[in-house]
């Protein structure tokens, strides 16, 4: 079993709309989780990062722990065709950083 | 302030034959990691230095793999000899501060982008 599983899509959406990502792990010493971002020929960017359970919002974007169920989630409201990248999951407990796979996302003008 | 930079953005060589990739991160930044992305697959860290010190190499394929970091700056990452599995982009990243994963945000350079034929 993967440390972190995550599905790769792709997804499209409509300009607009409501977008989910979300991770399952493993691991339950895990405490810190991230989403990066990553563009097409460019290197991952870190758009947000939680520790332990709970919300948070930064703009568009609320990341979503629940270390209960082990399973992380980004949403991104009125999604832009800006948005449209690659979402990696990442998190760790107290050493090495684990990815998952990445989500192609691409929002449709 | 300058991102981290990764020399070239492209290579492409034969099967047996030797590769070098080049960092150089955002100046300050104490850590430094190489990261292996196999296409449709997350980062997979190959190595992490502290300054010019090895922290963790425990997924560094050592036969054939092995990086530096001299003065605690720049690093480079060597494959010799390539095989075909290794086609891969080769990401540099670097963090301020050597406290680890945990709370320390890691900034990542383009790339360079491995094809072993």
């Amino acid at each position: 079993q993967k440390e972190v599983e995550q599905d790769p899509g792709p997804l499209s959406v409509p300009e607009g709309a409501i977008v989910s990502l979300n991770c399952t792990y493993s691991n339950s010493a895990f405490q810190y989780f991230m989403w990066y971002r990553q563009y097409s020929r460019k290197g991952p960017e870190l758009l947000m990062y939680t520790y332990s359970s709970g919300n948070k919002e930064d703009g568009r974007f609320t990341a979503q722990v629940d270390k209960s169920s082990k399973y992380i989630s980004l949403f991104i409201r009125d999604s832009q065709p800006s948005d449209s990248a690659t979402y990696l999951c990442a998190m760790s407990g107290a050493n090495n950083l684990f990815f998952g796979t990445g989500t192609r996302l691409t929002v449709i003008p | 302030e300058a991102g981290v930079a990764q020399s070239p953005r492209y290579k492409i060589i034969e099967k047996r034959q030797s590769v070098a990739f080049w960092c150089n991160p955002i100046s300050g930044h104490a850590t430094l990691y190489w990261y292996q992305q196999i296409l449709g697959q997350g980062p997979k860290l190959l190595i992490q230095f502290q300054n010019n010190g090895v922290v963790d190499d425990s997924q560094l394929p050592k036969d054939r793999f092995s990086a530096e970091r001299l003065k605690g700056v720049d690093s480079t990452l060597k494959i010799q000899p390539a095989k075909l599995e290794d086609s891969a982009v080769y990401l540099c990243a670097s963090s301020f501060t050597p406290s680890g994963y945990n709370t320390d945000t890691q900034y990542f350079g383009p790339g360079t982008r491995l094809t072993v034929l």
